[in-house]
Order: structure tokens, then sequence, then C-alpha cells
């Protein structure tokens, strides 16, 4: 069975702190690991994603590090800020199964002032 | 570019009632998503659509079915609804590659 288990499952930190939830997959076909951000009443939307041919990738105060011979990947918010405050999702996909994503149970944010 | 749009936003129902939700891809998007949200956890994948065809299907009975138009606006119909059946559902829209999925803001289903 296809899964992404997701840890932890609510994260308090205090505002310039850094936040890391983790997760970690079975189906060694998963080829794009998204991590999606939502916000209350609000679909997800794309933070950013990860193929297993790199280690880790940055992008603003958002960084995913990557391990594929454990089969985890996670990630790191830089200097967090209240804003963001949000649900966090991991998500993952075979290549050959064009964008059916596999979500983790998700991570519920609250970065205090 | 527009962005993914669904329609309505909240939609009561009784069970065993049918329901109807729309979605607009964002333009230049071929493949349509749908995943159904229940309260505190991770989106489930439904099925998706790509060039008017059901391209795959999650673990969801058959009594989920959609439609995908040549415009690649999509629908979602839901029969004999039940109380689970009550969660956010949301539409997602991308090109055909493994690539960024744009999701729209959700059509909240309460099943009374």
């Amino acid at each position: 069975q296809q899964q992404v288990k997701q840890s932890p499952q609510s994260l308090i930190v205090q505002k310039g702190g850094i936040p890391i939830i983790n997760c970690a997959y079975e189906n060694t076909a998963f080829d794009y690991f998204p991590w999606y951000q939502q916000f209350p009443g609000k679909g997800p939307a794309l933070l950013i994603a990860i193929r297993p041919d790199v280690s880790e990738k940055k992008e603003g105060r958002f960084t995913i590090s990557f391990n594929k011979s454990a089969k985890q990947f996670s990630l790191h918010i830089m200097d967090s800020q209240p804003g963001d405050s949000a649900t966090y999702f991991c998500a993952a996909t075979p290549n050959n199964a064009g964008n059916m994503l596999t979500f983790g149970g998700g991570t519920r944010l609250m970065v205090k002032p | 570019e527009t962005g993914v749009t669904q329609s309505p936003t909240h939609l009561i129902k009784t069970r065993g009632q049918q329901v109807t939700l729309r979605c607009s891809s964002q333009s230049g998007h071929n493949t349509v998503s749908w995943y159904q949200q229940a309260l505190g956890q991770g989106p489930q994948f439904i099925f998706q659509y790509y060039r008017e065809e059901e391209n795959g299907r999650g673990n969801f009975p058959p009594r989920f079915s959609g439609l995908q138009f040549p415009n690649y606006s999509s629908e979602l119909n839901v029969n004999a609804l039940e109380l689970d059946d009550s969660a956010l559902y949301l539409c997602a829209s991308s090109l055909r590659e493994p690539d960024t999925q744009y999701f729209g803001p959700g059509t909240r289903l309460t099943v009374l």
C-alpha cells in the first residue's frame, strides 16, 4: 500500500525558530516529493518540491532534505514567522502516475510571536 | 493566468442524495485531479482526468464519478451520499507530467 507517514502531528515554535517536519515513505517508485502549505479554509499551496537525484533543495526560508536510502525527507523552515502558522503536508507520486499525489497526514504548525 | 476555481463554496445535503461539484482548471492545464480531505487529515486522491478520460483512480467506490470537458473543466459527482462523505473536496490542475499541481479553494460538503 502506498503510504506517506508524517510527523509530528503538531508543532509549536517561537518566532525565529526552525521547525522541522519529517516524512517517510515505503514505495520506492515515488520520485517527486512536494510540500504543501494550507491555511484554514483554503486549498493547499505548493511550497517547494524535490526529486531524489538531489539531497537538498532551498527556496527562500524553506529547505527540503532528502535521504533516498532511508526513504525519508524533511522540511525545515528557517527564521520562522507567525505568518508561517499553517498546516503543512508532505506528498509523493511515482513518475508514471501523472500527478496522483499521496499525502501525509499533516503537521499543524504554530509560530508564537 | 487564472487560478483554479471551484463551485459551490459550501454545500449541505442529506444522506442518500446526489451532488455535483465543479472545477475550472488553471489556464493551459490539461489534467484535473480530485481529492477528498476529511477534517484534520491529508487529502486523499479520488481520481484524475486527462483529455476527458479517467486516467487513474484512488480507493473510492463507483458512486464517485467524474467528467472532464473539452475546455478541461471538470465535475465530481457523488451518488447515494453517506455521512462519511462530509469533507472538503479539492480540485487540482496541472500538466500531464509529474509537476506542480495547483489546488482550488475546495468545496465544503456537509452530509446530514
